[in-house]
């Protein structure tokens, strides 16, 4: 099946700092999502991508869904402690079953 | 706010026991909600989707006997873990999409933390 290739795995970071992941695939998808989940908690859909090559921000958020339709990327800027989590990629494959990224674990240190 | 409510948040019983979680759409009816159960440190893997009025279809190695789902409503998917085992320690979630919505992204509840002794 489809499967995303996410990195890094981890970041570590000062607050401040930008963040940058990217996803990437072997095949084609019509739909990017990004999420992050929390420590306990369910995944949160931060932006959703749906045109290749569309940029979309959603405040200190920025993902762009690439033009050739196999890789995002997700960029945090000015980044704070709130900013600390896991964030995955994820992309319905060709059963629009949700396929996701292995995670990319943030942490931001004051 | 929320859309999804999973309850209940944690449940810690004895091997053997019957573990009922719910997963609830808020405001909107969800013909097809999703389940999906995360390990530490791992991705979120589905399990099974849940469909409203029917059969729930369940993915490769998935025991449809162990993991029982059932979609009474428009707005309630129930997964229960039967003689659940240490191994069935997990975390486990469900999601929702809008209806009528085509490319709609899922929508995850809270989570459910299941813990076996």
């Amino acid at each position: 099946g489809q499967q995303l290739n996410q990195s890094p795995q981890s970041m570590f970071i000062q607050e401040g700092e930008d963040v940058s992941m990217n996803c990437t695939s072997s095949s084609i998808f019509n739909t990017w999502l990004w999420y992050k989940q929390d420590p306990g908690e369910g995944p949160v859909l931060l932006i959703a991508l749906y045109k290749a090559g569309e940029l979309t921000s959603n405040g200190r958020l920025t993902a762009q869904f690439g033009i050739t339709r196999k890789d995002s990327f997700l960029n945090i800027s000015a980044s704070i402690p709130s900013d600390v989590g896991i964030y995955f990629c994820a992309g319905p494959d060709s059963w629009g079953k949700l396929q996701f990224g292995a995670g990319t674990q943030v942490v931001v240190t004051p | 706010g929320a859309v999804v409510s999973q309850h209940p948040s944690r449940v810690i019983c004895k091997s053997g026991t019957s573990v009922k979680i719910e997963c609830r759409s808020l405001d909107f009816q969800a013909t097809t909600m999703f389940w999906y159960r995360q390990f530490p440190k791992q991705s979120l893997m589905l399990m099974a989707t849940s469909n409203e009025g029917s059969k729930a279809t369940y993915e490769q190695g998935v025991e449809k006997d162990k993991f029982l789902i059932n979609h009474a409503s428009l707005t309630l998917s129930t997964l229960t873990v039967t003689s659940a085992h240490p191994e069935d320690s997990s975390f486990y979630i469900c999601s929702a999409i809008f209806p009528d919505s085509p490319n709609q992204p899922q929508h995850f509840g809270d989570g459910t933390r299941l813990s076996i002794l």
